[in-house]
């Protein structure tokens, strides 16, 4: 499975845009980016995805770069309900479907 | 939007009782389903793919005698903890995905926290 690569933790201030970057140097070419991210004591909930273009949501935005190596979750105003952690992974298609967990970022979002 | 219950929300039982997990679709059909396993401060694990009508498909270290999947219809599958003991305590998690399609995303169950004594 390709594997991603995200920042451990990331503070920001309510109302306040958080960035949150992923690195994704061995994507395929039929890899979708998924984001997804989970509270505490709750199942993890789906954010955002996409394949090539930029995305954007009622949650959130996605930029993806243009060689599809990385890619950028933005969150446009924080509230301190968005403080979770925030999953980004890879789903491939030819793997059954499956997403592979890493680390996530652990979002803080201060007051 | 898409809505995936899980049941129990938590149990508490003796070590060596076999506990059971149901994870339901509530407003679309799953063809496919994923039972994760979470440990405090950890990431999910999946632990298997339950696959309507067919046998699941369990990941490598995962015992499927001790973890026992049934998705006997495309709305229900359930994991039966066989035998539990301390060790298997843990935060259980299904997922459920309308096709096998890449672009779709995986709408997740609360979870089921299991405590064994």
């Amino acid at each position: 499975d390709a594997k991603t690569t995200q920042p451990n933790s990331m503070e920001s201030n309510e109302e306040e845009p958080v960035h949150l970057p992923c690195n994704h140097s061995t994507i395929s070419g039929t890899d979708y980016i998924h984001w997804y991210r989970q509270l505490p004591s709750q199942g993890p909930e789906y954010v955002i995805h996409g394949l090539t273009s930029n995305v954007n949501n009622r949650m959130a935005s996605l930029a993806i770069a243009e060689d599809r190596k990385s890619s950028t979750l933005i969150l446009h105003r924080a509230t301190l309900r968005d403080a979770a952690v925030y999953y980004c992974i890879l789903r491939d298609g030819a793997a059954g479907n499956k997403l592979t967990f890493g680390g996530g970022t652990r979002v803080l979002v201060k007051p | 939007g898409a809505v995936v219950s899980q049941h129990p929300s938590w149990v508490i039982c003796k070590s060596g009782t076999s506990v059971k997990i149901e994870c339901r679709s509530l407003d679309f059909q799953a063809t496919t389903m994923f039972w994760y396993r979470q440990f405090p401060k950890q990431s999910l694990m999946l632990m298997a793919t339950s696959n309507e009508g067919s046998k699941a498909t369990y990941e490598q270290g995962v015992e499927k005698d001790k973890f026992l999947i049934n998705h006997a219809s495309l709305t229900l599958s359930t994991l039966t903890v066989t035998s539990a003991h301390p060790e298997d305590s843990s935060f259980y998690i299904c997922s459920a995905s309308r096709d096998r399609n890449s672009n779709q995303p995986q709408h997740f169950g609360d979870g089921t926290r299991l405590s064994i004594l």
